[in-house]
């Protein structure tokens, strides 16, 4: 069935790159979404790519999709406090949206 | 752009009453509309799929009885927790398929989140 999965954690320092990553089995997805989720909030959508795409890059956001290893990423250039937050990444197929369990990203000061 | 409106956003009920939760799509009509629960701390689990007119379609182990879903119109679906219990007390958030696709090429929005304790 489809799975997508992350890290549970990452850590970094205010200004630095932050690189969060994320597998998934289904080949047959056609977008991948990264949500953010802050604290006691719903989902708001950073970024998706459509499947026949390598990279997408917007603003502080780049994308990268490896399609033949089902690899995909999100880098947050100069991470700021406010970049705290949990990050879903989420494939969709067959019409819905499968989530993997979100990485938590602390930025350090 | 599209914006998905989900009432209430936090409710209190007893144990053993039923609460229900709106999800409108504003400027929109969504052809379907997802319910997704997510537990503390853990990722979002898809409930239901419900399509406007017709019965909705529960993933594994959801019960269809317990949590009623109407998605009566082409903007509303409810989600209603029947015979509520602690244990349902979670986060629950809807999200929305435009029936036309944006310039930008996405066409799923969420809603808000309502966070529901059963006491």
């Amino acid at each position: 069935g489809e799975d997508v999965e992350q890290s549970l954690f990452l850590s970094v320092r205010e200004g630095d790159s932050s690189v969060i990553n994320c597998t998934y089995t289904d080949s047959s997805s056609t977008y991948l979404y990264w949500y953010k989720q802050e604290p006691g909030a719903g989902l708001q959508l950073l970024t998706y790519i459509f499947s026949n795409m390598d990279m997408k890059q917007d603003q502080r956001l780049t994308v990268l999709l490896n399609k033949k290893d089902k690899h995909l990423s999100l880098r947050i250039a100069d991470t700021q406090t406010g970049d705290s937050a949990i990050y879903f990444c989420a494939e969709s197929s067959s019409y819905k949206l499968i989530f993997g369990s979100g990485t938590r990203l602390l930025v350090r000061p | 752009g599209a914006v998905v409106s989900q009432h209430p956003s936090r409710v209190i009920c007893k144990s053993g009453t039923s609460v229900k939760i709106e999800c409108r799509s504003l400027d929109f009509q969504a052809t379907t509309m997802f319910w997704y629960r997510q537990f503390p701390k853990k990722s979002l689990m898809l409930m239901a799929t419900s399509n406007e007119g017709s019965k909705a379609t529960y993933e594994q182990g959801v019960e269809k009885d317990k949590f009623l879903i109407n998605h009566a119109s082409l903007t509303l679906s409810t989600l209603t927790v029947t015979s509520a219990h602690p244990e349902d007390s979670s986060f629950y958030i809807c999200s929305a398929r435009d029936r036309v696709v944006s310039v930008s090429g996405n066409t799923i929005y969420f809603g808000e989140g309502s966070w529901l304790t059963v006491v």
